[in-house]
């Protein structure tokens, strides 16, 4: 199946610095790729969706200048959470759209904010 | 607006037993459901997908799930469960109108514990 990439897989920053993750399709183009996160125990709920060569659509409540999404290439988007604090701290997972009937997930990143 | 509804936080089963899954959703159109599954500190890993046709789909690692319409249901099965099938399994709708873009909604999540 259809590969989708994470990096990195952990990271621990200190508040006030910014953060970015990278996902990349490996063996296939995505012209749209999601961006979710996890707390603990619960399901993943969508931030984002990225459009390759355009902004990215945002859902209600979540801070866009916060975190910031770049979809430059169609085998990469980049997520930078900004001036991170404690409360960022989650399981960000990001998927890409191989057709509308398969999306592939990448294998998370664990984001803790000191 | 399309829903997903996973109403067991939990299921406990033994091993060699048949395992079950429920799942129901809601979306104005017609739905594409899908199962994931998720082993601790990973991403989801693709189990099967309902998208037309028939209603019993076969998936990854011995699961199937039947597609209910009149129901609204998709519930996840496996006939004889094994201790690695230990994970927390999700249950997803993308509502094939094109209002609803291309965006899942994910259920809550239901964690399958197999005793050996």
């Amino acid at each position: 199946g259809a590969v989708v990439s994470q990096h990195p897989s952990w990271v621990i920053c200190k508040s006030g610095t910014s953060v970015k993750i990278e996902c990349r399709s490996l063996d296939f183009q995505a012209t749209t790729m999601f961006w979710y996160r996890q707390f603990p125990k619960q399901s993943l709920m969508l931030m984002a969706t990225s459009n390759e060569g355009s902004k990215a659509t945002y859902e209600q409540g979540v801070e866009k200048d916060k975190f910031l999404i770049n979809h430059a290439s169609l085998t990469l988007s980049t997520l930078t959470v900004t001036s991170a604090h404690p409360e960022d701290s989650s399981f960000y997972i990001c998927s890409a759209d191989l057709s509308v009937y398969e999306q592939y997930f990448g294998p998370g990143t664990r984001l803790t904010v000191t | 607006a399309q829903s997903v509804a996973q109403p067991e936080d939990q299921v406990n089963v033994a091993e060699g037993n048949p395992l079950t899954v429920k799942c129901t959703y809601s979306v104005s159109g017609n739905p594409y459901l899908f199962w994931y599954v998720q082993y601790p500190n990973r991403g989801l890993q693709f189990l099967l997908k309902y998208i037309t046709g028939d209603n019993l789909v076969k998936g990854s690692y011995g699961f199937e799930a039947e597609f209910n319409k009149s129901q609204t249901s998709f519930h996840l099965k496996k006939p004889s469960a094994l201790v690695s099938d230990s994970a927390l399994y999700f249950c997803a709708v993308r509502d094939n109108g094109k209002a609803a873009g291309n965006k899942l909604t994910f259920g809550g999540g239901t964690r399958v514990l197999v005793k050996p």
